[in-house]
């Protein structure tokens, strides 16, 4: 079946640096992806549904200049977290919807931990 | 706005014992969608069933099956013969048509006692 992709599974910085996650559909095009932050015991929160080829739409209270997200092909969206500080630490999840005609159902990525000293 | 409530933060029961997670949902849509997704250890999310809204049947996956009461805008899962390996968190989630997007309840921890 259909799988999602993601890298680095764990990662630490520094606070100050910028980190980059990326998504990847393995055997499907996705023009849509979505990216999800979780915090521990917490449930998923939708931060930004990332378009190929143009600009991605954040939710509300999510700094676009923060987590910059690019969807330059059809089978990787990045997520880049700028200028990272403890808080930012957290689970990160993306998922890409399962075909045009079945967006509601979505394949999800096994996370990405962030760690930000 | 669409929301999502889990009102059991956490759940146990016994190996082979039935289990029911409770949820309840609003929405303004008629087109939309609801899912149980299954969050072990691992916090890979696993898709366990699906219920299309226009459907009046409840879907049923294996041990897994819904009581979808749609005027009531409540979507339990009910699992069966509880294994050591059902032991997770368990999100219900909403899909508006309109808005294509997921939003999740808070979860349940689930825990299965040997």
């Amino acid at each position: 079946g259909a799988v999602v992709s993601q890298h680095p599974s764990w990662v630490i910085c520094k606070s100050g640096t910028s980190v980059k996650i990326e998504c990847r559909s393995l055997d499907f095009q996705a023009t849509t992806m979505f990216w999800y932050r979780q915090f521990p015991k917490q449930s998923l929160m939708l931060m930004a549904t990332s378009n190929e080829g143009s600009k991605a739409t954040y939710e509300q209270g999510v700094e676009k200049d923060k987590f910059l997200i690019n969807h330059a092909s059809l089978t990787l969206s990045t997520l880049t977290v700028t200028s990272a500080h403890p808080e930012d630490s957290s689970f990160y999840i993306c998922s890409a919807p399962k075909s045009r005609s079945r967006p509601d159902t979505q394949y999800f990525g096994p996370g990405t931990r962030l760690t930000v000293l | 706005a669409q929301t999502v409530t889990q009102s059991q933060p956490e759940m146990s029961v016994q190996e082979a014992e039935t289990v029911t997670l409770s949820c309840t949902y609003d929405t303004s849509e008629n087109n939309y969608y609801l899912f149980w997704y299954k969050q072990p250890p691992s916090r890979q999310m696993i898709l366990v069933i699906r219920q299309e809204a226009y459907k009046q049947q409840n879907a049923t996956e294996n041990r897994f099956s819904v009581n979808f009461q749609k005027a009531a805008k409540s979507f339990s899962l009910k699992i069966s013969d509880s294994q050591l390996g059902d032991t997770a968190m368990y999100f219900c989630a909403l899909f508006q048509g309109g808005s294509e997007k997921l939003v999740f309840g808070k979860g349940t921890k689930l825990t299965v006692n040997p």
